[in-house]
């Protein structure tokens, strides 16, 4: 049982560069998240999906779109990567009722 | 907005020595809790969680927390450290109603080094 996959594990991309980092969970979950995470600053909501066919703005949306591929799948693009984007990236999925976030391993992302 | 604060940044302890690490919310509703830990490039991992119910909440790894409502803190305990409790620890809040969708908001986070 995976639970939740990210890809890349690492990426290093040039200021106005394009990249969509990838998420999958196997858990039948309905509801998945991004967060990024910055020193001092805990994990941060980029873009939540409640559902399969939705998507909704977190607290630091902007520079980020999102795609809600199907059930499993959940995919956070940045069309123009600025340094200001630079963080580890965190994708987690949610089955409802009284349980918590599954977190995958996180993507490490520096843009120069 | 609804916030999450935890005070201590960095925390220093020797092994055996007891811990408390503070976590205060800013709303008056319901709530749903986490504590969540993070060994050094590792992902986030589940300590304890509180829902409802009795507001002293064990975890694993020794971990217990306590759900003071009237003070909106969730500080999370532990009898006696181990050098590998050296981790980062996050305090976690679902701001439960009618649209919460289970999102979480963290608080800042607490490192902690337990020296041998």
């Amino acid at each position: 049982n995976a639970g939740v996959t990210q890809t890349p594990k690492f990426q290093v991309l040039k200021t106005g560069q394009s990249m969509t980092l990838q998420c999958a969970q196997d858990m039948n979950h309905n509801s998945m998240y991004w967060y990024r995470q910055d020193p001092g600053m805990g994990l941060r909501l980029i873009y939540y999906s409640a559902s399969e066919g939705t998507t909704d703005k977190g607290e630091v949306p902007n520079g980020y779109n999102v795609s809600r591929l199907n059930k499993r799948e959940f995919s956070l693009r940045l069309e123009s990567a600025a340094p200001s984007q630079t963080s580890v990236y965190f994708c987690a999925s949610l089955g409802g009722g009284n349980q918590p976030q599954h977190f995958g391993d996180g993507t490490r992302l520096s843009i120069l | 907005a609804q916030s999450v604060s935890q005070h201590n940044h960095h925390v220093i302890l020797s092994e055996a020595a007891s811990l408390e690490l503070g976590c205060n919310y800013s709303y008056g509703g319901t709530v749903n809790l986490f504590w969540y830990v993070q060994y050094p490039g590792q992902h986030l991992q589940l300590l304890l969680k509180y829902f409802s119910g009795d507001p002293l909440v064990k975890g694993i790894k020794g971990f217990e927390a306590e759900f003071i409502k009237s003070k909106f803190s969730f500080n999370l305990r532990k009898p006696s450290v181990q050098w590998s409790d050296t981790a980062e620890y996050f305090c976690a809040v679902i701001f439960a109603g009618g649209t919460s969708y289970g999102k979480l908001t963290f608080g800042q986070g607490t490192i902690l080094t337990v020296h041998p």
